[in-house]
C-alpha cells in the first residue's frame, strides 16, 4: 500500500515570493505521483505528474515539482506566486500502472497581497 | 472545454434513506471514478469502473454501495442505506486511456449531509 505525508497543512507566503509545498510518500513498488489544486467550491484539477522519465516535471501555471526517490519526495515548487494560487494543493500517489490515487491531507496556500 | 458534470451539488438526507449521485464523465472517457473526502479528512478512493464492471474498490466500498452505467452518459453512485458517516463530499473522475499516461479529470463534487 502507498501513503503520502503533507508536513504542512497551511503555507501563508507573500504575493511573488517563492514557494515550495511538501510530499513525502511511502511505496514498496514504482509509483506515479500528482498534484492536485482545488480552488474554493471547486472539483480537483491536476498540476502535474511524474509517471517516468525526467525527475523534474513542469506543470501548469507556473508550477513544478522534482522527483527524488532515494529521499521519497515530490515537493511542489513556484518561483513567484499571485494571489489567484491561493487554493488547497493535494499530492496523490499510485503504484504504476493504477490510478486508485491515495491522497496526502492537502496544504492550504494563502497568497498574501 | 469538456468537464465532469456532478448533481446534486448539495444532498441532504435521513440516516437509512437511499442516495444516488450522478455525474456525467467526459464523453469520450472510458474509465470511471468515484472519491470522497469527509470534512477535514483525506480524498479517499471508492470505486473505479471500466467496461461495465467494477475494477477496483477500496474497504470504503462495502454492500451498502453500488455504482451503475445505467445509459451512454451518466455514471451514477448508491448508497443503500445511508449513515452519518457517510456525511462527505464525493467526487467523480473519468479518464479516457489505459496504461499510464492518462489524466483523471474530477468533477466539483457532491456534498452529501446525513441527519
Amino acid at each position: 500500500a502507498q501513503s503520502v505525508t503533507q508536513l504542512d497543512s497551511q503555507v501563508p507566503v507573500f504575493e511573488e515570493a517563492p514557494v515550495e509545498l511538501r510530499c513525502n510518500y511511502s511505496s514498496s513498488v514504482s509509483v506515479y505521483l500528482f498534484w492536485y489544486v482545488q480552488y474554493p467550491n471547486q472539483g480537483l484539477q491536476l498540476l502535474l505528474k511524474y509517471l517516468s522519465g525526467s525527475t523534474l516535471v513542469k506543470g501548469i501555471n507556473g508550477f513544478e515539482a522534482e522527483f527524488n526517490k532515494s529521499q521519497t519526495s515530490f515537493h511542489l515548487r513556484k518561483p513567484s506566486v499571485h494571489i489567484s494560487d491561493t487554493a488547497e494543493y493535494f499530492c496523490a500517489v499510485t503504484r504504476a500502472g493504477s490510478y486508485q490515487l491515495t491522497f496526502g491531507k492537502g496544504t492550504k496556500l494563502s497568497v498574501i497581497p | 472545454e469538456p468537464e465532469v458534470t456532478q448533481t446534486p451539488s448539495h444532498q441532504v438526507t435521513q440516516m437509512g434513506q437511499e442516495v444516488i449521485l450522478r455525474c456525467v464523465p467526459i464523453s469520450n472517457h472510458l474509465y470511471f471514478y468515484w472519491y470522497r473526502q469527509i470534512l477535514g479528512q483525506k480524498v479517499e478512493f471508492l470505486v473505479s469502473f471500466y467496461n461495465n464492471e467494477i475494477s477496483e474498490k477500496s474497504e470504503i466500498f462495502d454492500d451498502q454501495f453500488s455504482v451503475e452505467r445505467p445509459d451512454g452518459s451518466n455514471f451514477t453512485l448508491k448508497i443503500r442505506s445511508t449513515k452519518l458517516e457517510d456525511s462527505a463530499m464525493y467526487f467523480c473522475a473519468s479518464r479516457r486511456t489505459s496504461g499510464g499516461t492518462g489524466e483523471l479529470f474530477f468533477g466539483e463534487g457532491s456534498r452529501l449531509t446525513v441527519l
